[in-house]
């Protein structure tokens, strides 16, 4: 089955640190970007972060560079989202998204993330 | 930055009507070199992940009921439902793939009148 499937959210305290994981399966996870996108309680949808198919490039919202780093393993048909210095605003659900073309043609089920004191 | 806005914020419809909304880029996402507009409409249900339903603006995702059409170029786009059905109702949400930030819009609100 094609599919993408998050962890690692939880509640953590501002300016902590969580990692999200997501795994995909049913398709050559290698061939395309992926990317992290995120939606509040109630509000949009907001882009955050995207990663090339081999790794080599990465691109953030302006809200989370410096705080939050994208990578991948190919190996494990796995992207990553580290966040750091978690701020109460990061507080959301996280999908994963598929890139084919740069549009996001397939999508994980989400994973909370709740930064509270 | 790509800003992305979409009106109407929300809209009713009674079943079989046609739902019309807009979304406008604050620059063009129009590529000259290969004449393809980078816009694409998802469709979200309550607790459900976006759905893609249209890319390139116009292009259906397979699967799509053909009630759901996209068209536009440049900086402005529309999305329409021909006829509307009681699963349309969601929040639809354009985004432009142009710039190196993915920018979504706000969201448009579709219930039934």
């Amino acid at each position: 089955e094609v599919q993408l499937v998050e962890s690692g959210g939880g509640l953590v305290k501002p300016g902590g640190s969580l990692r999200l994981s997501c795994v995909a399966s049913g398709f050559t996870f290698s061939s395309h970007s992926m990317h992290w996108v995120r939606q509040a309680p109630g509000k949009g949808l907001v882009w955050v972060s995207r990663i090339t198919n081999d790794g080599s490039e990465t691109t953030y919202a302006d809200s989370v560079q410096g705080r939050f780093t994208i990578s991948r393993d190919n190996a494990k048909n796995t992207v990553f989202l580290q966040m750091n210095s978690l701020r109460t605003e990061d507080t959301a659900v996280y999908y994963c998204a598929r890139s084919s073309g740069g549009y996001f043609d397939l999508w994980g089920q989400g994973i909370l993330v709740t930064v509270s004191s | 930055d790509i800003v992305m806005t979409q009106s109407p914020d929300s809209l009713a419809v009674s079943l079989g009507e046609r739902a019309t909304i807009n979304c406008r880029a604050s620059q063009s996402i129009l590529y000259s070199s290969n004449n393809k507009n980078y816009l694409a409409w998802y469709q979200q249900k309550p607790g459900q992940p976006p759905k893609l339903l249209i890319y390139w603006a116009s292009i259906r995702e397979s699967g799509v009921p053909d009630r759901f059409s996209g068209s536009g170029s440049g900086t402005d786009f529309t999305l329409t439902i021909s006829s509307l059905q009681a699963e349309d109702v969601a929040v639809y949400y354009c985004q432009q793939y142009y710039g190196s930030q993915f920018t979504f819009g706000p969201g448009t609100r579709v219930d039934l009148k």
